[in-house]
């Protein structure tokens, strides 16, 4: 097994970019996926495989990635964005599922 | 639509047992590699294993924490998930979500989810 490690938080002011980012070993080879998650609501998918955005996500939310770092960039951010942020990917086999312990995004 | 309803959740002591079920509608279940995520309260999110479709083998791999203890099932002529939980321990507590990939577009990322089930191991 093996762990992908977040920043525990990011504050940003309304309208400024968040950048969040998601490091492990072989981000390289497998892809990486963002989700919200806010308390008491299920998960939601932002990013899949790397930079895609899944449909009804809003524009303002870019994925991208070098290396053994992924980032999740929120451009424009919004009272509403304000939530924890996980990133997920799986170990070189791809067997196992693993994700981050998590980003709490606090818009100031 | 796709929709994912857990139950089964509650209370119970250290040692004992717990099924969780996953009742799903609106995809082909029986196609579907299935998954169960928890949520310990104030920690993230864990991946606790997945139950792949009987094409694919139907063989289930487990989370480290849960190996041994939990097992995953499903029954595709009842469009339901399961998670047997033996052995519990106090840390098992958490709310419990199945997930899935719904869309093949989406690779091996989980856009349904379940709203969840809150399972708490005290004395």
């Amino acid at each position: 097994s093996y762990e992908l490690t977040q920043p525990p938080s990011v504050s940003v002011s309304p309208g400024q970019t968040a950048r969040i980012t998601c490091s492990g070993d072989p981000l390289p080879k497998q892809y990486a996926y963002w989700y919200q998650k806010k308390p008491g609501q299920a998960p939601v998918l932002v990013i899949y495989k790397d930079s895609e955005r899944p449909s009804g996500i809003p524009e303002r939310f870019f994925g991208s990635g070098s290396g053994t770092t992924v980032t999740l960039t929120i451009s424009g951010v919004q009272a509403e964005d304000e939530a924890d942020y996980y990133c997920q990917s799986a170990d070189t086999s791809g067997t196992y599922v693993v994700f981050g312990g998590g980003t709490k995004l606090t818009v100031l | 639509e796709v929709q994912l309803v857990e139950s089964g959740g509650g209370l119970v002591k250290p040692g004992g047992s717990l099924r969780l079920s996953c009742a799903a509608s609106g995809f082909i279940f029986s196609n579907a590699w299935m998954s169960w995520v928890r949520q310990a309260p104030g920690k993230g999110l864990e991946w606790v294993g997945r139950v792949r479709s009987k094409a694919d083998g139907g063989t289930s791999d487990y989370a480290a924490p849960v190996k041994g203890r939990f097992t995953i099932s499903r029954d595709d002529s009842k469009n339901t998930l399961y998670l047997q939980m033996n052995s519990l321990k106090t840390e098992d507590t958490a709310v419990y979500y199945c997930t899935t990939v719904g869309d093949d577009r989406y690779r091996s990322g989980f856009d349904c989810w379940g709203q969840g089930t809150l399972v708490t191991v005290s004395s």
